[in-house]
This record gives structure tokens, C-alpha cells and sequence, in this order.
């Protein structure tokens, strides 16, 4: 049992350039969630899917897309990669969504520099 | 709007000695808090969380906190701090808009030294 899984660890990108992070979970967890985080702003959501083929914004959705692939894998991708992005990015599972209460399990991350 | 303050950047404990990470929320509704804890290049590990119930909630490592609803607080506390809790905490609130998306504070270094 993995948990929450996401790759690369580490990416180093030139402006403009895209990419695609991965994430997949093991626990059979309906909601999954993207967060950046960076120095001195804790964590802020990205965007979230509540279950397995909805997807929806959070508070800082402008230059991201994702993509639910299964109940499994949700993936982030950057367009068109801006220094602005610079960060770590973390990914999350819970058990349940749709407003109910559980806990959110995450990946160990994935560190990326936009130059 | 739900929100999460941690007021101190850093905190420091000599190991042995109790120590207190504080949090205050501002939610409309019942709150749902949680406290997550982060090491050096890793993700975040949950250590607790109140829905409902008993004012003091324990968790993983020896960890508590003591939610004071007139305070609207959600302090973490330990009764003897090791040098191995030195990490970054981060104390969260559940969000509406989100779902059931975690609204996160900037989070506290916590540093025992031995």
C-alpha cells in the first residue's frame, strides 16, 4: 500500500515550456486534490475532484489544467510554464467528498523551478 | 469566509519541556480543524482532527490540541517536547466553497533543542 504517489520528485523547466505531474492513489479514496505551497503561504488548492469525473477550481486555478483520469490518477498540467510557478506541489486523497468530513492523505511532493 | 491564523512563525521548546502551537479560525457553522505536520522535503503526515465531541483530541506522536470554541481556537500541544518534533505544523480548517478542500495556515516551525 503506496498511498499517495506522485512523479516526477523534482523538474526544472524553462519558461513557456510544458509538463504534466502525476499523481495516483491506492486507497480507493473518491476525492483528490492539487495544492502548491510556497514560503510563508501555507498550502492553497489548485484545484480538486470531488469523485471520479468531475473536476473544479480552487483558489489559484490561472495557468493550470488538470485531468481525472480514473478513481486512481488525477493529473496537473502547466500550458505554458511561468516563473510563478515555482513551487512544490502536493497532491491529496480523502475518502469522502461531497461535503462530508475525512482526512486528507498526501504525496511527498514534486519540486519545480521555472527559469 | 473560513480562515486559519497561526500567529507565531516560529516556536521554540527546549526537549522536555512542554509545548503549545497555536491556532485560531473564523468559520461559519460547526468547524472542522485538523493539524497536519510537515518534515524537511516531505509531504504533509495528519496528526488530528475535531469534527465533534470532546474538547481534547489526541493524536499521533504524543500530540493533543484543545478546541476552545468561545477562543475560537485549536491549540497542538505536548506534555514533553524531542528534538524529533522539530518540523513545520499546519493547522486547517475545512472549506465550504471547496468542498471538502482543507483551507490551510501558513503554518509554525517548531524547534526543540536539545
Amino acid at each position: 500500500n503506496a498511498g499517495v504517489t506522485q512523479t516526477p520528485k523534482f523538474q526544472v523547466l524553462k519558461t513557456g515550456q510544458s509538463m504534466t505531474l502525476q499523481c495516483a492513489q491506492d486507497m480507493n479514496h473518491n476525492s483528490m486534490y492539487w495544492y502548491r505551497q510556497d514560503p510563508g503561504m501555507g498550502l492553497r488548492l489548485i484545484y480538486y475532484s470531488a469523485s471520479e469525473g468531475t473536476t473544479d477550481k480552487g483558489e489559484v486555478p490561472n495557468g493550470y489544467n488538470v485531468s481525472r483520469l480514473n478513481k486512481r490518477e488525477f493529473s496537473l498540467r502547466l500550458e505554458s510554464a511561468a516563473p510563478s510557478q515555482t513551487s512544490v506541489y502536493f497532491c491529496a486523497s480523502s475518502e469522502v467528498g461531497g461535503g462530508l468530513v475525512d482526512t486528507q492523505y498526501f504525496g511527498p511532493g514534486t519540486r519545480l523551478t521555472v527559469l | 469566509a473560513q480562515s486559519v491564523a497561526q500567529p507565531e512563525d516560529q516556536v521554540n521548546v527546549a526537549e522536555g519541556n512542554p509545548l503549545t502551537v497555536k491556532c485560531t479560525y473564523s468559520v461559519s457553522g460547526n468547524p472542522y480543524l485538523f493539524w497536519y505536520v510537515q518534515y524537511p522535503n516531505r509531504g504533509l503526515q495528519f496528526l488530528l482532527k475535531y469534527i465533534t465531541g470532546d474538547n481534547l483530541v489526541k493524536g499521533s506522536y504524543g500530540f493533543e490540541a484543545e478546541f476552545n470554541k468561545s477562543q475560537t481556537s485549536f491549540h497542538l500541544k505536548k506534555p514533553s517536547a524531542l528534538v524529533s518534533d522539530s518540523a513545520l505544523y499546519f493547522c486547517a480548517v475545512r472549506g465550504l466553497q471547496a468542498g471538502t478542500a482543507l483551507i490551510f495556515g501558513k503554518g509554525t516551525t517548531l524547534s526543540v533543542s536539545s
